[in-house]
């Protein structure tokens, strides 16, 4: 079965910190994966995905397919940051996306 | 160029009621998905089309369903509403046929009371 697990609802780092948000997927074949981003009062938008391999804001995230893991990372915090995070497992043939529940990445001053 | 808008923003249904809603894609998007956002359960894979065919349809009930038109505008039905589906729906365009950039709408928030 598909599945994608975000173990942590909620990450509160200091503004400077470095960030890991955690990513693990469930997929039997090549898996396609995403990170999507939602700010407060903005719509749900595309943050990066694997096949690119950018780094967008700071942010990047490397596919381990033997962990089977996809986690986003940034070596220092910006408040601008706050935010909740999404990662998404795509795959096949198709535009459909399962995604993880989401952390919400609390950036303090 | 506009992005993909969803109709109406908001609506409040009573028990029992069907409730139609409307998403226009990115034009020239001919991908659209459809995605339930809960508290409870996050977001949900409701269904997608390209080129007015279904490929794909999550884990729902049959009182939901959907169609795309020829112009690629999409709308999603809810028959015999129950509390449960109160949620944001949100819809997503994409401009190829697969494992591209979903481009999201601003979603439907519908209450059942």
């Amino acid at each position: 079965a598909q599945r994608v697990t975000q173990p942590e609802k909620l990450l509160s780092v200091f503004k400077g910190a470095p960030v890991e948000l955690k990513c693990n997927y469930s997929y039997s074949g090549s898996p396609e994966l995403f990170w999507y981003v939602q700010y407060s009062r903005q719509r749900l938008q595309l943050l990066l995905r694997h096949i690119s391999r950018e780094s967008i804001k700071g942010f990047t995230a490397d596919l381990n397919k033997g962990e089977t893991s996809f986690h986003l990372k940034k070596p220092f915090a910006q408040e601008e940051d706050s935010a909740m995070y999404y990662c998404a497992l795509g795959g096949g043939a198709t535009n459909k996306l399962i995604f993880g529940t989401g952390t919400l990445l609390a950036v303090q001053p | 160029k506009a992005g993909v808008t969803q109709t109406p923003r908001y609506l409040i249904k009573t028990r029992g009621q069907q409730v139609t809603l409307s998403c226009s894609p990115i034009s020239g998007h001919r991908s659209v998905s459809w995605y339930q956002q809960t508290p409870g359960q996050g977001l949900q894979f409701l269904f997608e089309y390209f080129s007015e065919t279904q490929r794909n349809k999550g884990n729902f009930p049959g009182r939901f369903s959907g169609r795309q038109f020829s112009n690629s505008r999409s709308e999603m039905n809810v028959s015999t509403l129950e509390l449960g589906d109160s949620a944001l729906y949100l819809c997503a365009s994409s401009s190829l046929a697969q494992n591209t950039e979903a481009f999201f709408g601003q979603g439907t928030r519908l209450t059942v009371v």
